[in-house]
């Protein structure tokens, strides 16, 4: 069974830094597209950014909102994908999930769409002083 | 960047009802548009992807539509365990943006 858990949330005072990390299991990482996504509490989703998977070397896309002050990174030793937020603001605070970004094929197709088709339990960063 | 719209924000209804959300995007996104339900406290889950492709394990009263800028999610026959947030989002291009969500709730 597939499974991703977060980890690595916690209090920060604005200005400093946290990192989060998501395990998979079930699944290598390095074969899909792995992204991060928030939720303010109260509000709806934001995506915060993904990494490509093996095939399309790694490459990583950002939001605007994070842009320059977070970057995510992957550890295929260890099949996880960590989440280094810096520069932390009150607007930061959320719960944030790591999912799993697949192609998915209907049936008897010759093509894909993209999907979140695992998510993590979230972990919870709350910036504030 | 490509814009979600949902509507409504919330409604109200009965078990055994059929519900329809609406999601329009700020431009033409061809089928790429997924719906995902989430409960209180809960991840979100994939329910439908490409407008209108039921996810694996995704009971069959949930189904979708649409493409180009106008999409529908529909419940037919609503289920106790249905009420919850829902939000589409588009996979055309990045950054990925979702709905604001529509909360269905019980009447």
């Amino acid at each position: 069974e597939v499974h991703l858990v977060e980890s690595g949330g916690g209090l920060v005072q604005p200005g400093g830094s946290l990192r989060l990390s998501c395990a998979a299991s079930g699944f290598t990482i390095s074969d899909h597209y792995m992204d991060w996504v928030r939720q303010a509490p109260g509000k709806g989703l934001e995506w915060v950014g993904r990494t490509r998977d093996k095939a399309n070397s790694y490459t990583t896309e950002y939001a605007a909102s994070v842009k320059g002050r977070f970057t995510i990174s992957r550890d295929d030793s260890k099949n996880s994908v960590d989440l280094q937020m810096d520069s932390l603001k009150t607007e930061d605070t959320a719960v944030y999930y790591c999912a799993r970004e697949a192609r998915i094929a209907p049936a008897s197709a010759s093509y894909y769409y993209f999907g979140m088709d695992v998510w993590g339990q979230g972990t919870t960063v709350t910036v504030s002083s | 960047d490509i814009q979600m719209t949902q509507s409504p924000s919330s409604l109200s209804a009965s078990v055994g009802d059929r519900v329809t959300i609406t999601c329009r995007a700020s431009q033409s996104i061809s089928r790429y548009l997924n719906w995902y339900q989430q409960k209180p406290g809960k991840a979100p889950n994939l329910l439908i992807y490409g407008a209108s492709s039921l996810q694996s394990g995704v009971p069959s009263r949930f189904s979708g539509s649409g493409s180009g800028t106008d999409f529908t999610l529909t419940i037919t026959s609503l289920q106790p365990e249905d009420f919850a947030a829902y939000y589409c989002q588009h996979s055309y291009n990045t950054p990925r943006t979702f709905g604001q969500g529509t909360k269905v709730e019980l009447k």
